[in-house]
């Protein structure tokens, strides 16, 4: 069993459409959980961390996580070609950090 | 990017060859790290340094061989590599304590072993 497990996709929507982005994992000792965007042939870049239960929620971007479900999901509002790229998730206890797979998130004009 | 800057961006080398990668953070963070990630896969983690010491080999080759000479410095020492080491090379760092934190990026080695 992978300790991060997303679905590959790509995930299409229209421009202006809600994108959501699912995770599992599989430690339940995982403290602190983040989203990457990751555009094709760059690094991954953080867009959002969360560490308790519920939703967080910055700009067009809201994480939830739900500890009990194992679950953190990203919901992507007024989806833009611009947040074309792959999603990464992460999962962390302590210094052990597992990264998904990623999802590709396609948004088309 | 320039929180944490990698070098060389591009590398070519042969199976014979011995070369280095750099990577400096700039952000005052504790813990250094080393990915791998090859194309389809996820991001595989290396090596973790963090006060300096390392904490963690993910059963890496003896080919690769990190050394951390100060918080802020964090190489990577390549030898008689294979085919498949071909990948990006990552370099992250994050600052380290009661609970963990954000991991930040380099921009990463695009290595090719010919």
């Amino acid at each position: 069993q992978k300790e991060v497990e997303q679905n590959s996709g790509p995930l299409s929507v229209p421009e202006g459409a809600i994108a959501s982005l699912n995770c599992t994992y599989s430690d339940r000792g995982s403290q602190s959980f983040f989203w990457y965007r990751q555009y094709s042939g760059k690094s991954p870049e953080l867009i959002m961390s969360i560490y308790s239960n519920g939703d967080k929620e910055d700009g067009r971007f809201t994480a939830q996580l739900n500890k009990a479900s194992q679950y953190v999901s990203l919901l992507i509002r007024d989806s833009q070609p611009s947040d074309s790229a792959t999603y990464l998730c992460a999962v962390s206890n302590f210094n052990k950090f597992y990264f998904g797979s990623g999802t590709k998130l396609n948004v088309k004009p | 990017e320039t929180g944490v800057t990698q070098t060389p961006r591009h590398l070519v080398m042969g199976m014979t060859n011995k070369k280095s990668l750099k990577c400096e953070q700039h952000l005052g963070h504790n813990a250094m790290y080393w990915y791998k990630q090859s194309a389809k896969k996820p991001l595989e983690l290396m090596f973790v340094y963090s006060l300096e010491e390392r904490v963690e080999n993910n059963s890496v080759p003896s080919r690769f061989s990190p050394e951390c000479p100060n918080s802020s410095h964090l190489f990577l020492h390549l030898h008689t590599l294979q085919p498949e080491d071909s990948a990006l090379y990552l370099c992250a760092s994050s600052q380290t304590g009661e609970s963990s934190y954000e991991q930040y990026f380099g921009p990463g080695t695009r290595l090719t072993v010919t």
